[in-house]
């Protein structure tokens, strides 16, 4: 139990296009979501919490422009990297809590290289 | 939430106990203690979480000290595939449930 998956897996895109990424829980509702991105050598950096039905609460010194996050439904949080520059390749995270759960369940990341 | 301070590696012999400490000595009464880990190139795994009480799961268990000041993770016999970085997280219980990553440590676990 507890599953959450992410599409694509990896993407390299051409500088100044969007590219969007997919969080689903796939065995449970997720009230909330995370977003993390970490680049090589680091740890995972918090981007956003997003609410189902609600706006997303983004971390100090993200974009929320840049950044777009929709939690349209229980099962699925997409992150849109709009006008993506190289500097934005990264290893891009989403997370999911089960509502009534204080533990947080992750998905197997999304590498994003822009050219 | 309260920072935590972890060794940055470990070294541990295949099929050895590996014991991974992690200090949070500003943690309040209503502040659970996480551990996930992360093989390379994958996304963190939850591993197990405790208040107070020591806890065990299937994959591990969770010594918490008295205070609640200090931790420590145990892997009871580690295998080459326990070869990652272990993160230990301190939360506010009942909050959004946002987790604030430290560095880690890198456990290798060695034949």
């Amino acid at each position: 139990g507890a599953v959450v998956s992410q599409h694509p897996s990896r993407v390299i895109c051409k500088s100044g296009t969007s590219v969007k990424i997919e969080c689903r829980s796939l065995d449970f509702q997720a009230t909330t979501m995370f977003w993390y991105r970490q680049f090589p050598k680091q740890s995972l950096m918090l981007m956003a919490t997003s609410n189902e039905g609600s706006k997303a609460t983004y971390e100090q010194g993200v974009e929320k422009d840049k950044f777009l996050i929709n939690h349209a439904s229980l099962t699925l949080s997409t992150l849109t990297v709009t006008s993506a520059h190289p500097e934005d390749s990264s290893f891009y995270i989403c997370s999911a809590k089960p509502g009534v759960k204080e533990t947080q369940y992750f998905g197997p990341g999304t590498r994003l290289l822009v050219l | 939430d309260a920072k935590t301070t972890q060794p940055p590696s470990m070294d541990c012999a295949e099929g050895r106990a590996a014991n991974l400490p992690c200090n949070h000595s500003t943690i309040s009464g209503n502040e659970y203690v996480y551990w996930y880990r992360q093989i390379h190139s994958q996304g963190p795994q939850y591993i197990i979480h405790g208040l107070k009480n020591n806890e065990t799961n299937e994959m591990a268990s969770l010594i918490i000290t008295e205070d609640r000041k200090s931790s420590t993770l145990i892997l009871p016999h580690a295998t080459l595939r326990d070869t990652a970085v272990y993160y230990c997280i301190v939360r506010v219980r009942g909050n959004t449930g946002k987790l604030i990553f430290g560095q880690g440590t890198t456990l290798q676990v060695k034949p």
